[in-house]
């Protein structure tokens, strides 16, 4: 059975201050990693995705890295608007996406 | 571009009653996705549908829970009788199949939000 797990599940941090969100997972056969941003009452909304272990994706403050058996989402000198949970999802060769629990980043001024 | 247009945008009912929720993908995406999103937990698939046809439903408690996509665009979630387990959002989500121009992301709606008394 596929599974995602993501840590940690809460990440407080300050304006500026820089951290990771880590996606572990386990699935026979990847075909896609993808990064997700949810903001309250919202559908997440697509970020990143990445293919083979090894690659690097950016966008602003943002960083994916993926190795064979998890992904990181580097947060460079977050800002307040950067808060949210940011999702992990496996995407395999049958086709399926399954979700991690995600991460609620809160960035305080 | 119209993104993936979801009604109703909250629903409260009495368990033991039914409801259901409607979705229109963006024009064009083949693929179709209903997902149960739980406080505090990430989305879970309950069907994907290809065209107006189901690739996967093992997740979706087929003795409450029904979903059609006619004519292969929009779509159909309904539940009955709702249990007070069935209190959560209710998120579609369409896609293009990867290839050279698409990853195979998922386009979300903003969702239906049920509680179940």
């Amino acid at each position: 059975e596929d599974q995602v797990t993501q840590s940690p599940e809460a990440l407080r941090l300050q304006e500026g201050e820089s951290s990771s969100l880590n996606c572990s997972y386990t699935v026979s056969g990847l075909r896609g990693l993808f990064w997700y941003r949810q903001d309250p009452g919202k559908g997440p909304e697509f970020l990143f995705t990445l293919y083979s272990a090894g690659e690097e994706k950016e966008k602003e403050r943002l960083k994916a890295t993926l190795t064979k058996k998890e992904s990181f989402l580097h947060i460079t000198a977050p800002k307040p608007e950067d808060s949210a949970t940011y999702l992990c999802a496996v995407n395999t060769n049958a086709g399926k996406s399954t979700f991690g629990d995600g991460t609620t980043l809160t960035v305080k001024p | 571009e119209a993104g993936v247009a979801q009604s109703p945008r909250y629903k409260i009912i009495e368990k033991r009653q039914s409801v259901a929720f409607w979705c229109n993908p963006i024009s064009g995406h083949a693929t179709l996705y209903w997902y149960q999103q739980i406080l505090g937990q990430g989305p879970k698939l309950l069907i994907q549908f290809q065209n107006n046809g189901v690739v996967d439903d093992s997740q979706l408690p087929k003795d409450r829970f029904s979903a059609e996509r006619l004519k292969g665009v929009d779509s159909t979630l309904k539940i009955q009788p709702a249990k007070l387990e069935d209190s959560a959002v209710y998120l579609c989500a369409s896609s293009h199949p990867r290839d050279r121009e698409n990853t195979g992301e998922l386009f979300f709606g903003e969702g239906s939000r049920l509680t179940v008394l």
